[in-house]
């Protein structure tokens, strides 16, 4: 079956230190790649995505690369700030590869602290 | 994106008794999902609700304990029968649109749950 890896947490950062955390995935077909964030206390908001491989998802500074041979999509950010401090998943989703399935599959999660 | 918005936010209910959580979208989607986070840990999709139909389960999960309705395209409610303190988690719904062509979802803020 599908599966996310992540890499273990917690981490804590400096401000203005770079960030990855890092993602791989096993899948049947051909999955669509998402990055969720969650801030204390809330719900998960999508960070970024990516569908097929090469493809780089970006928002508010944090990028991502659909990277197919190496089945990762590593999250990174140049320069992290106090208000990035949050717990990240790294997600994957079969509904467009031929599985059909729009169930979402989850990474265990990453606390990030970000300290001034 | 979709808005969505669950109650309650959060409530202490004693154990043995039923708690109910809406879920509102602020527009018409094809897809609802309702997702378990235990305390530290990554989201478990509980089921898929179907608009018209039965909710559709993932192993593990039974009707009779998480009892779901999805009356129209806009809503949907999910029951905790019979809790105990193993039930404490936050419960998300989220949201698909297939008629957008995205795989992407959407999450509520989440109804935080402690059974005593």
């Amino acid at each position: 079956g599908d599966s996310v890896t992540q890499m273990e947490g917690p981490v804590t950062l400096s401000e203005e230190a770079f960030l990855t955390i890092n993602c791989t995935y096993t899948a049947t077909g051909y999955p669509s790649l998402f990055w969720y964030v969650q801030y204390p206390g809330e719900g998960l908001q999508l960070l970024l995505k990516a569908t097929k491989a090469d493809d780089k998802g970006s928002n508010k500074g944090f990028e991502a690369t659909y990277r197919k041979e190496t089945t990762s999509f590593h999250l990174e950010k140049g320069s992290v700030q106090v208000s990035d401090s949050a717990v990240y998943f790294c997600a994957l989703s079969e509904a467009y590869s031929g599985a059909g399935s729009y169930q979402l599959t989850f990474g265990k999660g990453t606390k990030l602290s970000v300290i001034p | 994106s979709a808005v969505i918005s669950q109650k309650p936010s959060r409530d202490i209910c004693q154990r043995g008794t039923s708690l109910t959580i809406q879920c509102q979208v602020d527009s018409q989607v094809t897809m609802m999902f309702w997702y378990r986070q235990q305390p530290g840990q990554s989201l478990t999709l509980i089921a898929t609700a179907n608009q018209g139909s039965e909710a559709t389960y993932e192993s593990g999960f039974v009707i009779d304990k998480f009892p779901i309705s999805r009356p129209n395209l806009t809503f949907s409610t999910l029951t905790v029968s019979n809790m105990s303190p193993e039930d404490s988690s936050i419960y998300l719904c989220s949201v698909a649109n297939t008629w957008t062509g995205g795989d992407e979802q959407y999450f509520g803020p989440g109804t935080r749950l402690t059974v005593t």
